[in-house]
């Protein structure tokens, strides 16, 4: 089993319409956990981090942690064309060095 | 803040040879850095973590020889790929965390892409 899953997509929205971005993590006692957005030939860029139950709202985005459902997701209000990127959820394992395990990544394409 | 550097962008070079990439935090003391590299349409594979002053921990299936990485102060690491070879044609990219933010969100470098011919 993965230790974080996400569904590769892609994911299609029309522009203005709510992108909904799931993960899912197998290490149960995880505290930490990060979106990053990644444009193609970029490197990824964090969007926001959550390690409470519960929304986590910055601008158009919010991330949604459920713990015991093992869980994490990103919405994106209002699409836009420029959100269109591969979107990878990450998790902190117990442990040390604060070191990330990623997932493999959801494409997300926003068209007009 | 929380700004991430790497030189070079690119790099090119032929099979044999070794080729230095060098990550910086500019405006935060990263006390953990951490090398990753991916390939196309692939996720980001974690190569190793290093700690200031310290010697890297590298993955599984990660050859400690072939990717030399020094953590010489807080606001440097190296990467050093060694007698480099066509298969080792990625892109690298590190990141840092430290004192900037919480303590635990990696903050990513722009990327070196290698091509070794």
């Amino acid at each position: 089993q993965k230790e974080v899953e996400q569904n590769s997509g892609p994911l299609s929205v029309p522009e203005g319409a709510i992108a909904s971005l799931n993960c899912t993590y197998s290490d149960r006692v995880s505290q930490s956990f990060f979106w990053y957005r990644q444009y193609s030939g970029k490197s990824p860029e964090l969007i926001m981090s959550i390690y409470s139950n519960g929304d986590k709202e910055d601008g158009r985005f919010t991330a949604q942690l459920n713990k015991a459902s093992q869980y994490v997701s990103l919405l994106i209000r209002d699409s836009q064309p420029s959100d269109s990127a591969t979107y990878l959820c990450a998790v902190r394992p117990t442990g040390g060095y604060n070191k990330l395990i990623f997932g493999a990544g959801t494409r997300l394409a926003v068209h007009p | 803040g929380a700004v991430v550097s790497q030189h070079p962008s690119r790099v090119i070079c032929k099979s044999g040879t070794s080729v230095k990439i060098e990550c910086r935090s500019l405006d935060f003391q990263a006390t953990t850095m951490f090398w990753y590299r991916q390939f196309p349409k692939k996720s980001l594979m974690l190569m190793a973590t290093s700690n200031e002053g310290s010697k890297a921990t590298y993955e599984q299936g990660v050859e400690k020889d072939k990717f030399l990485i020094n953590h010489a102060s807080l606001t440097l690491s190296t990467l050093t790929v060694t007698s480099a070879h066509p298969e080792d044609s990625s892109f690298y990219i590190c990141s840092a965390s430290g004192t900037s933010g919480d303590q635990e969100t990696q903050y990513f470098g722009p990327g070196t892409r290698l091509l070794v011919l």
